[in-house]
């Protein structure tokens, strides 16, 4: 399968713990994005990366959120001292840099803070 | 106001039916237009583009109005298998991120 991987898939957590999310991009996307879903509501931008660069970040990324894409391939997504607001689905895409504006979405991860 | 605006339905249809959903956007600087498709508790998938001729692609229609910064979506003969949200988002060359609504559900009945 080449296509966005996520993992996990499912974490659950206790208020107050860090968790770590990973995404692996299409191979020949440069671009990655991360994403949040709540329920009965499409997605929200959290942050996009060109390469290992994050080139924007959504006011929704609090200081509790950080993310790295140190070599431009993997992706991480942190989130430190969860909150039970913090439940969520959260999608990872990517895209290629070559004419193309459809980004592709991972399987994605769901987290729920109890 | 949400900057992408959609009925959530749900839209509860026979098979056999021709359905239509449609979408407004806020953002008059919005360029890039996309219908994607999102299955229950799975990620959306892109169900197609939306260009400002309009587009087909088999029993979809795409049509965008720029002018009334409305787009719109058409099934003809829907089957079961199109029962799922289907997500109108929008995209503005100045960012890289994609806008989406909150869904319209279908529900396709045999």
């Amino acid at each position: 399968d080449t296509g966005v991987s996520q993992d996990p898939r499912h974490k659950i957590t206790k208020r107050g713990q860090n968790v770590t999310f990973r995404c692996d991009p299409i191979s020949e996307h440069n671009r990655l994005y991360w994403y949040r879903q709540t329920l009965g509501q499409g997605p929200e931008f959290l942050t996009y990366f060109q390469n290992e660069a994050q080139l924007e970040k959504s006011r929704l990324l609090s200081d509790r959120f950080s993310a790295e894409r140190p070599k431009g391939s993997f992706s991480t997504l942190e989130i430190q001292r969860t909150e039970q607001g913090d439940s969520a689905m959260y999608l990872c895409a990517s895209r290629s840099g070559f004419n193309s504006q459809s980004q592709y979405f991972g399987p994605g991860t769901r987290l729920l803070v109890l | 106001r949400k900057e992408v605006e959609q009925d959530p339905g749900p839209f509860n249809v026979p098979e056999g039916a021709t359905v239509a959903f449609n979408c407004t956007y806020s953002n008059s600087a919005s360029q890039s237009f996309f219908w994607y498709r999102q299955d229950c508790r799975k990620e959306p998938k892109l169900l197609m583009s939306v260009y400002s001729s309009g587009n087909e692609d088999g029993r979809f229609t795409a049509q965008l109005n720029r002018a009334s910064q409305y787009i719109s979506l058409l099934i003809r003969d829907s089957k079961l298998s199109d029962s799922a949200t289907y997500l109108c988002v929008v995209k503005t060359n100045a960012g890289n991120m994609l806008t989406f609504g909150g869904g319209t559900r279908l529900m396709v009945k045999p």
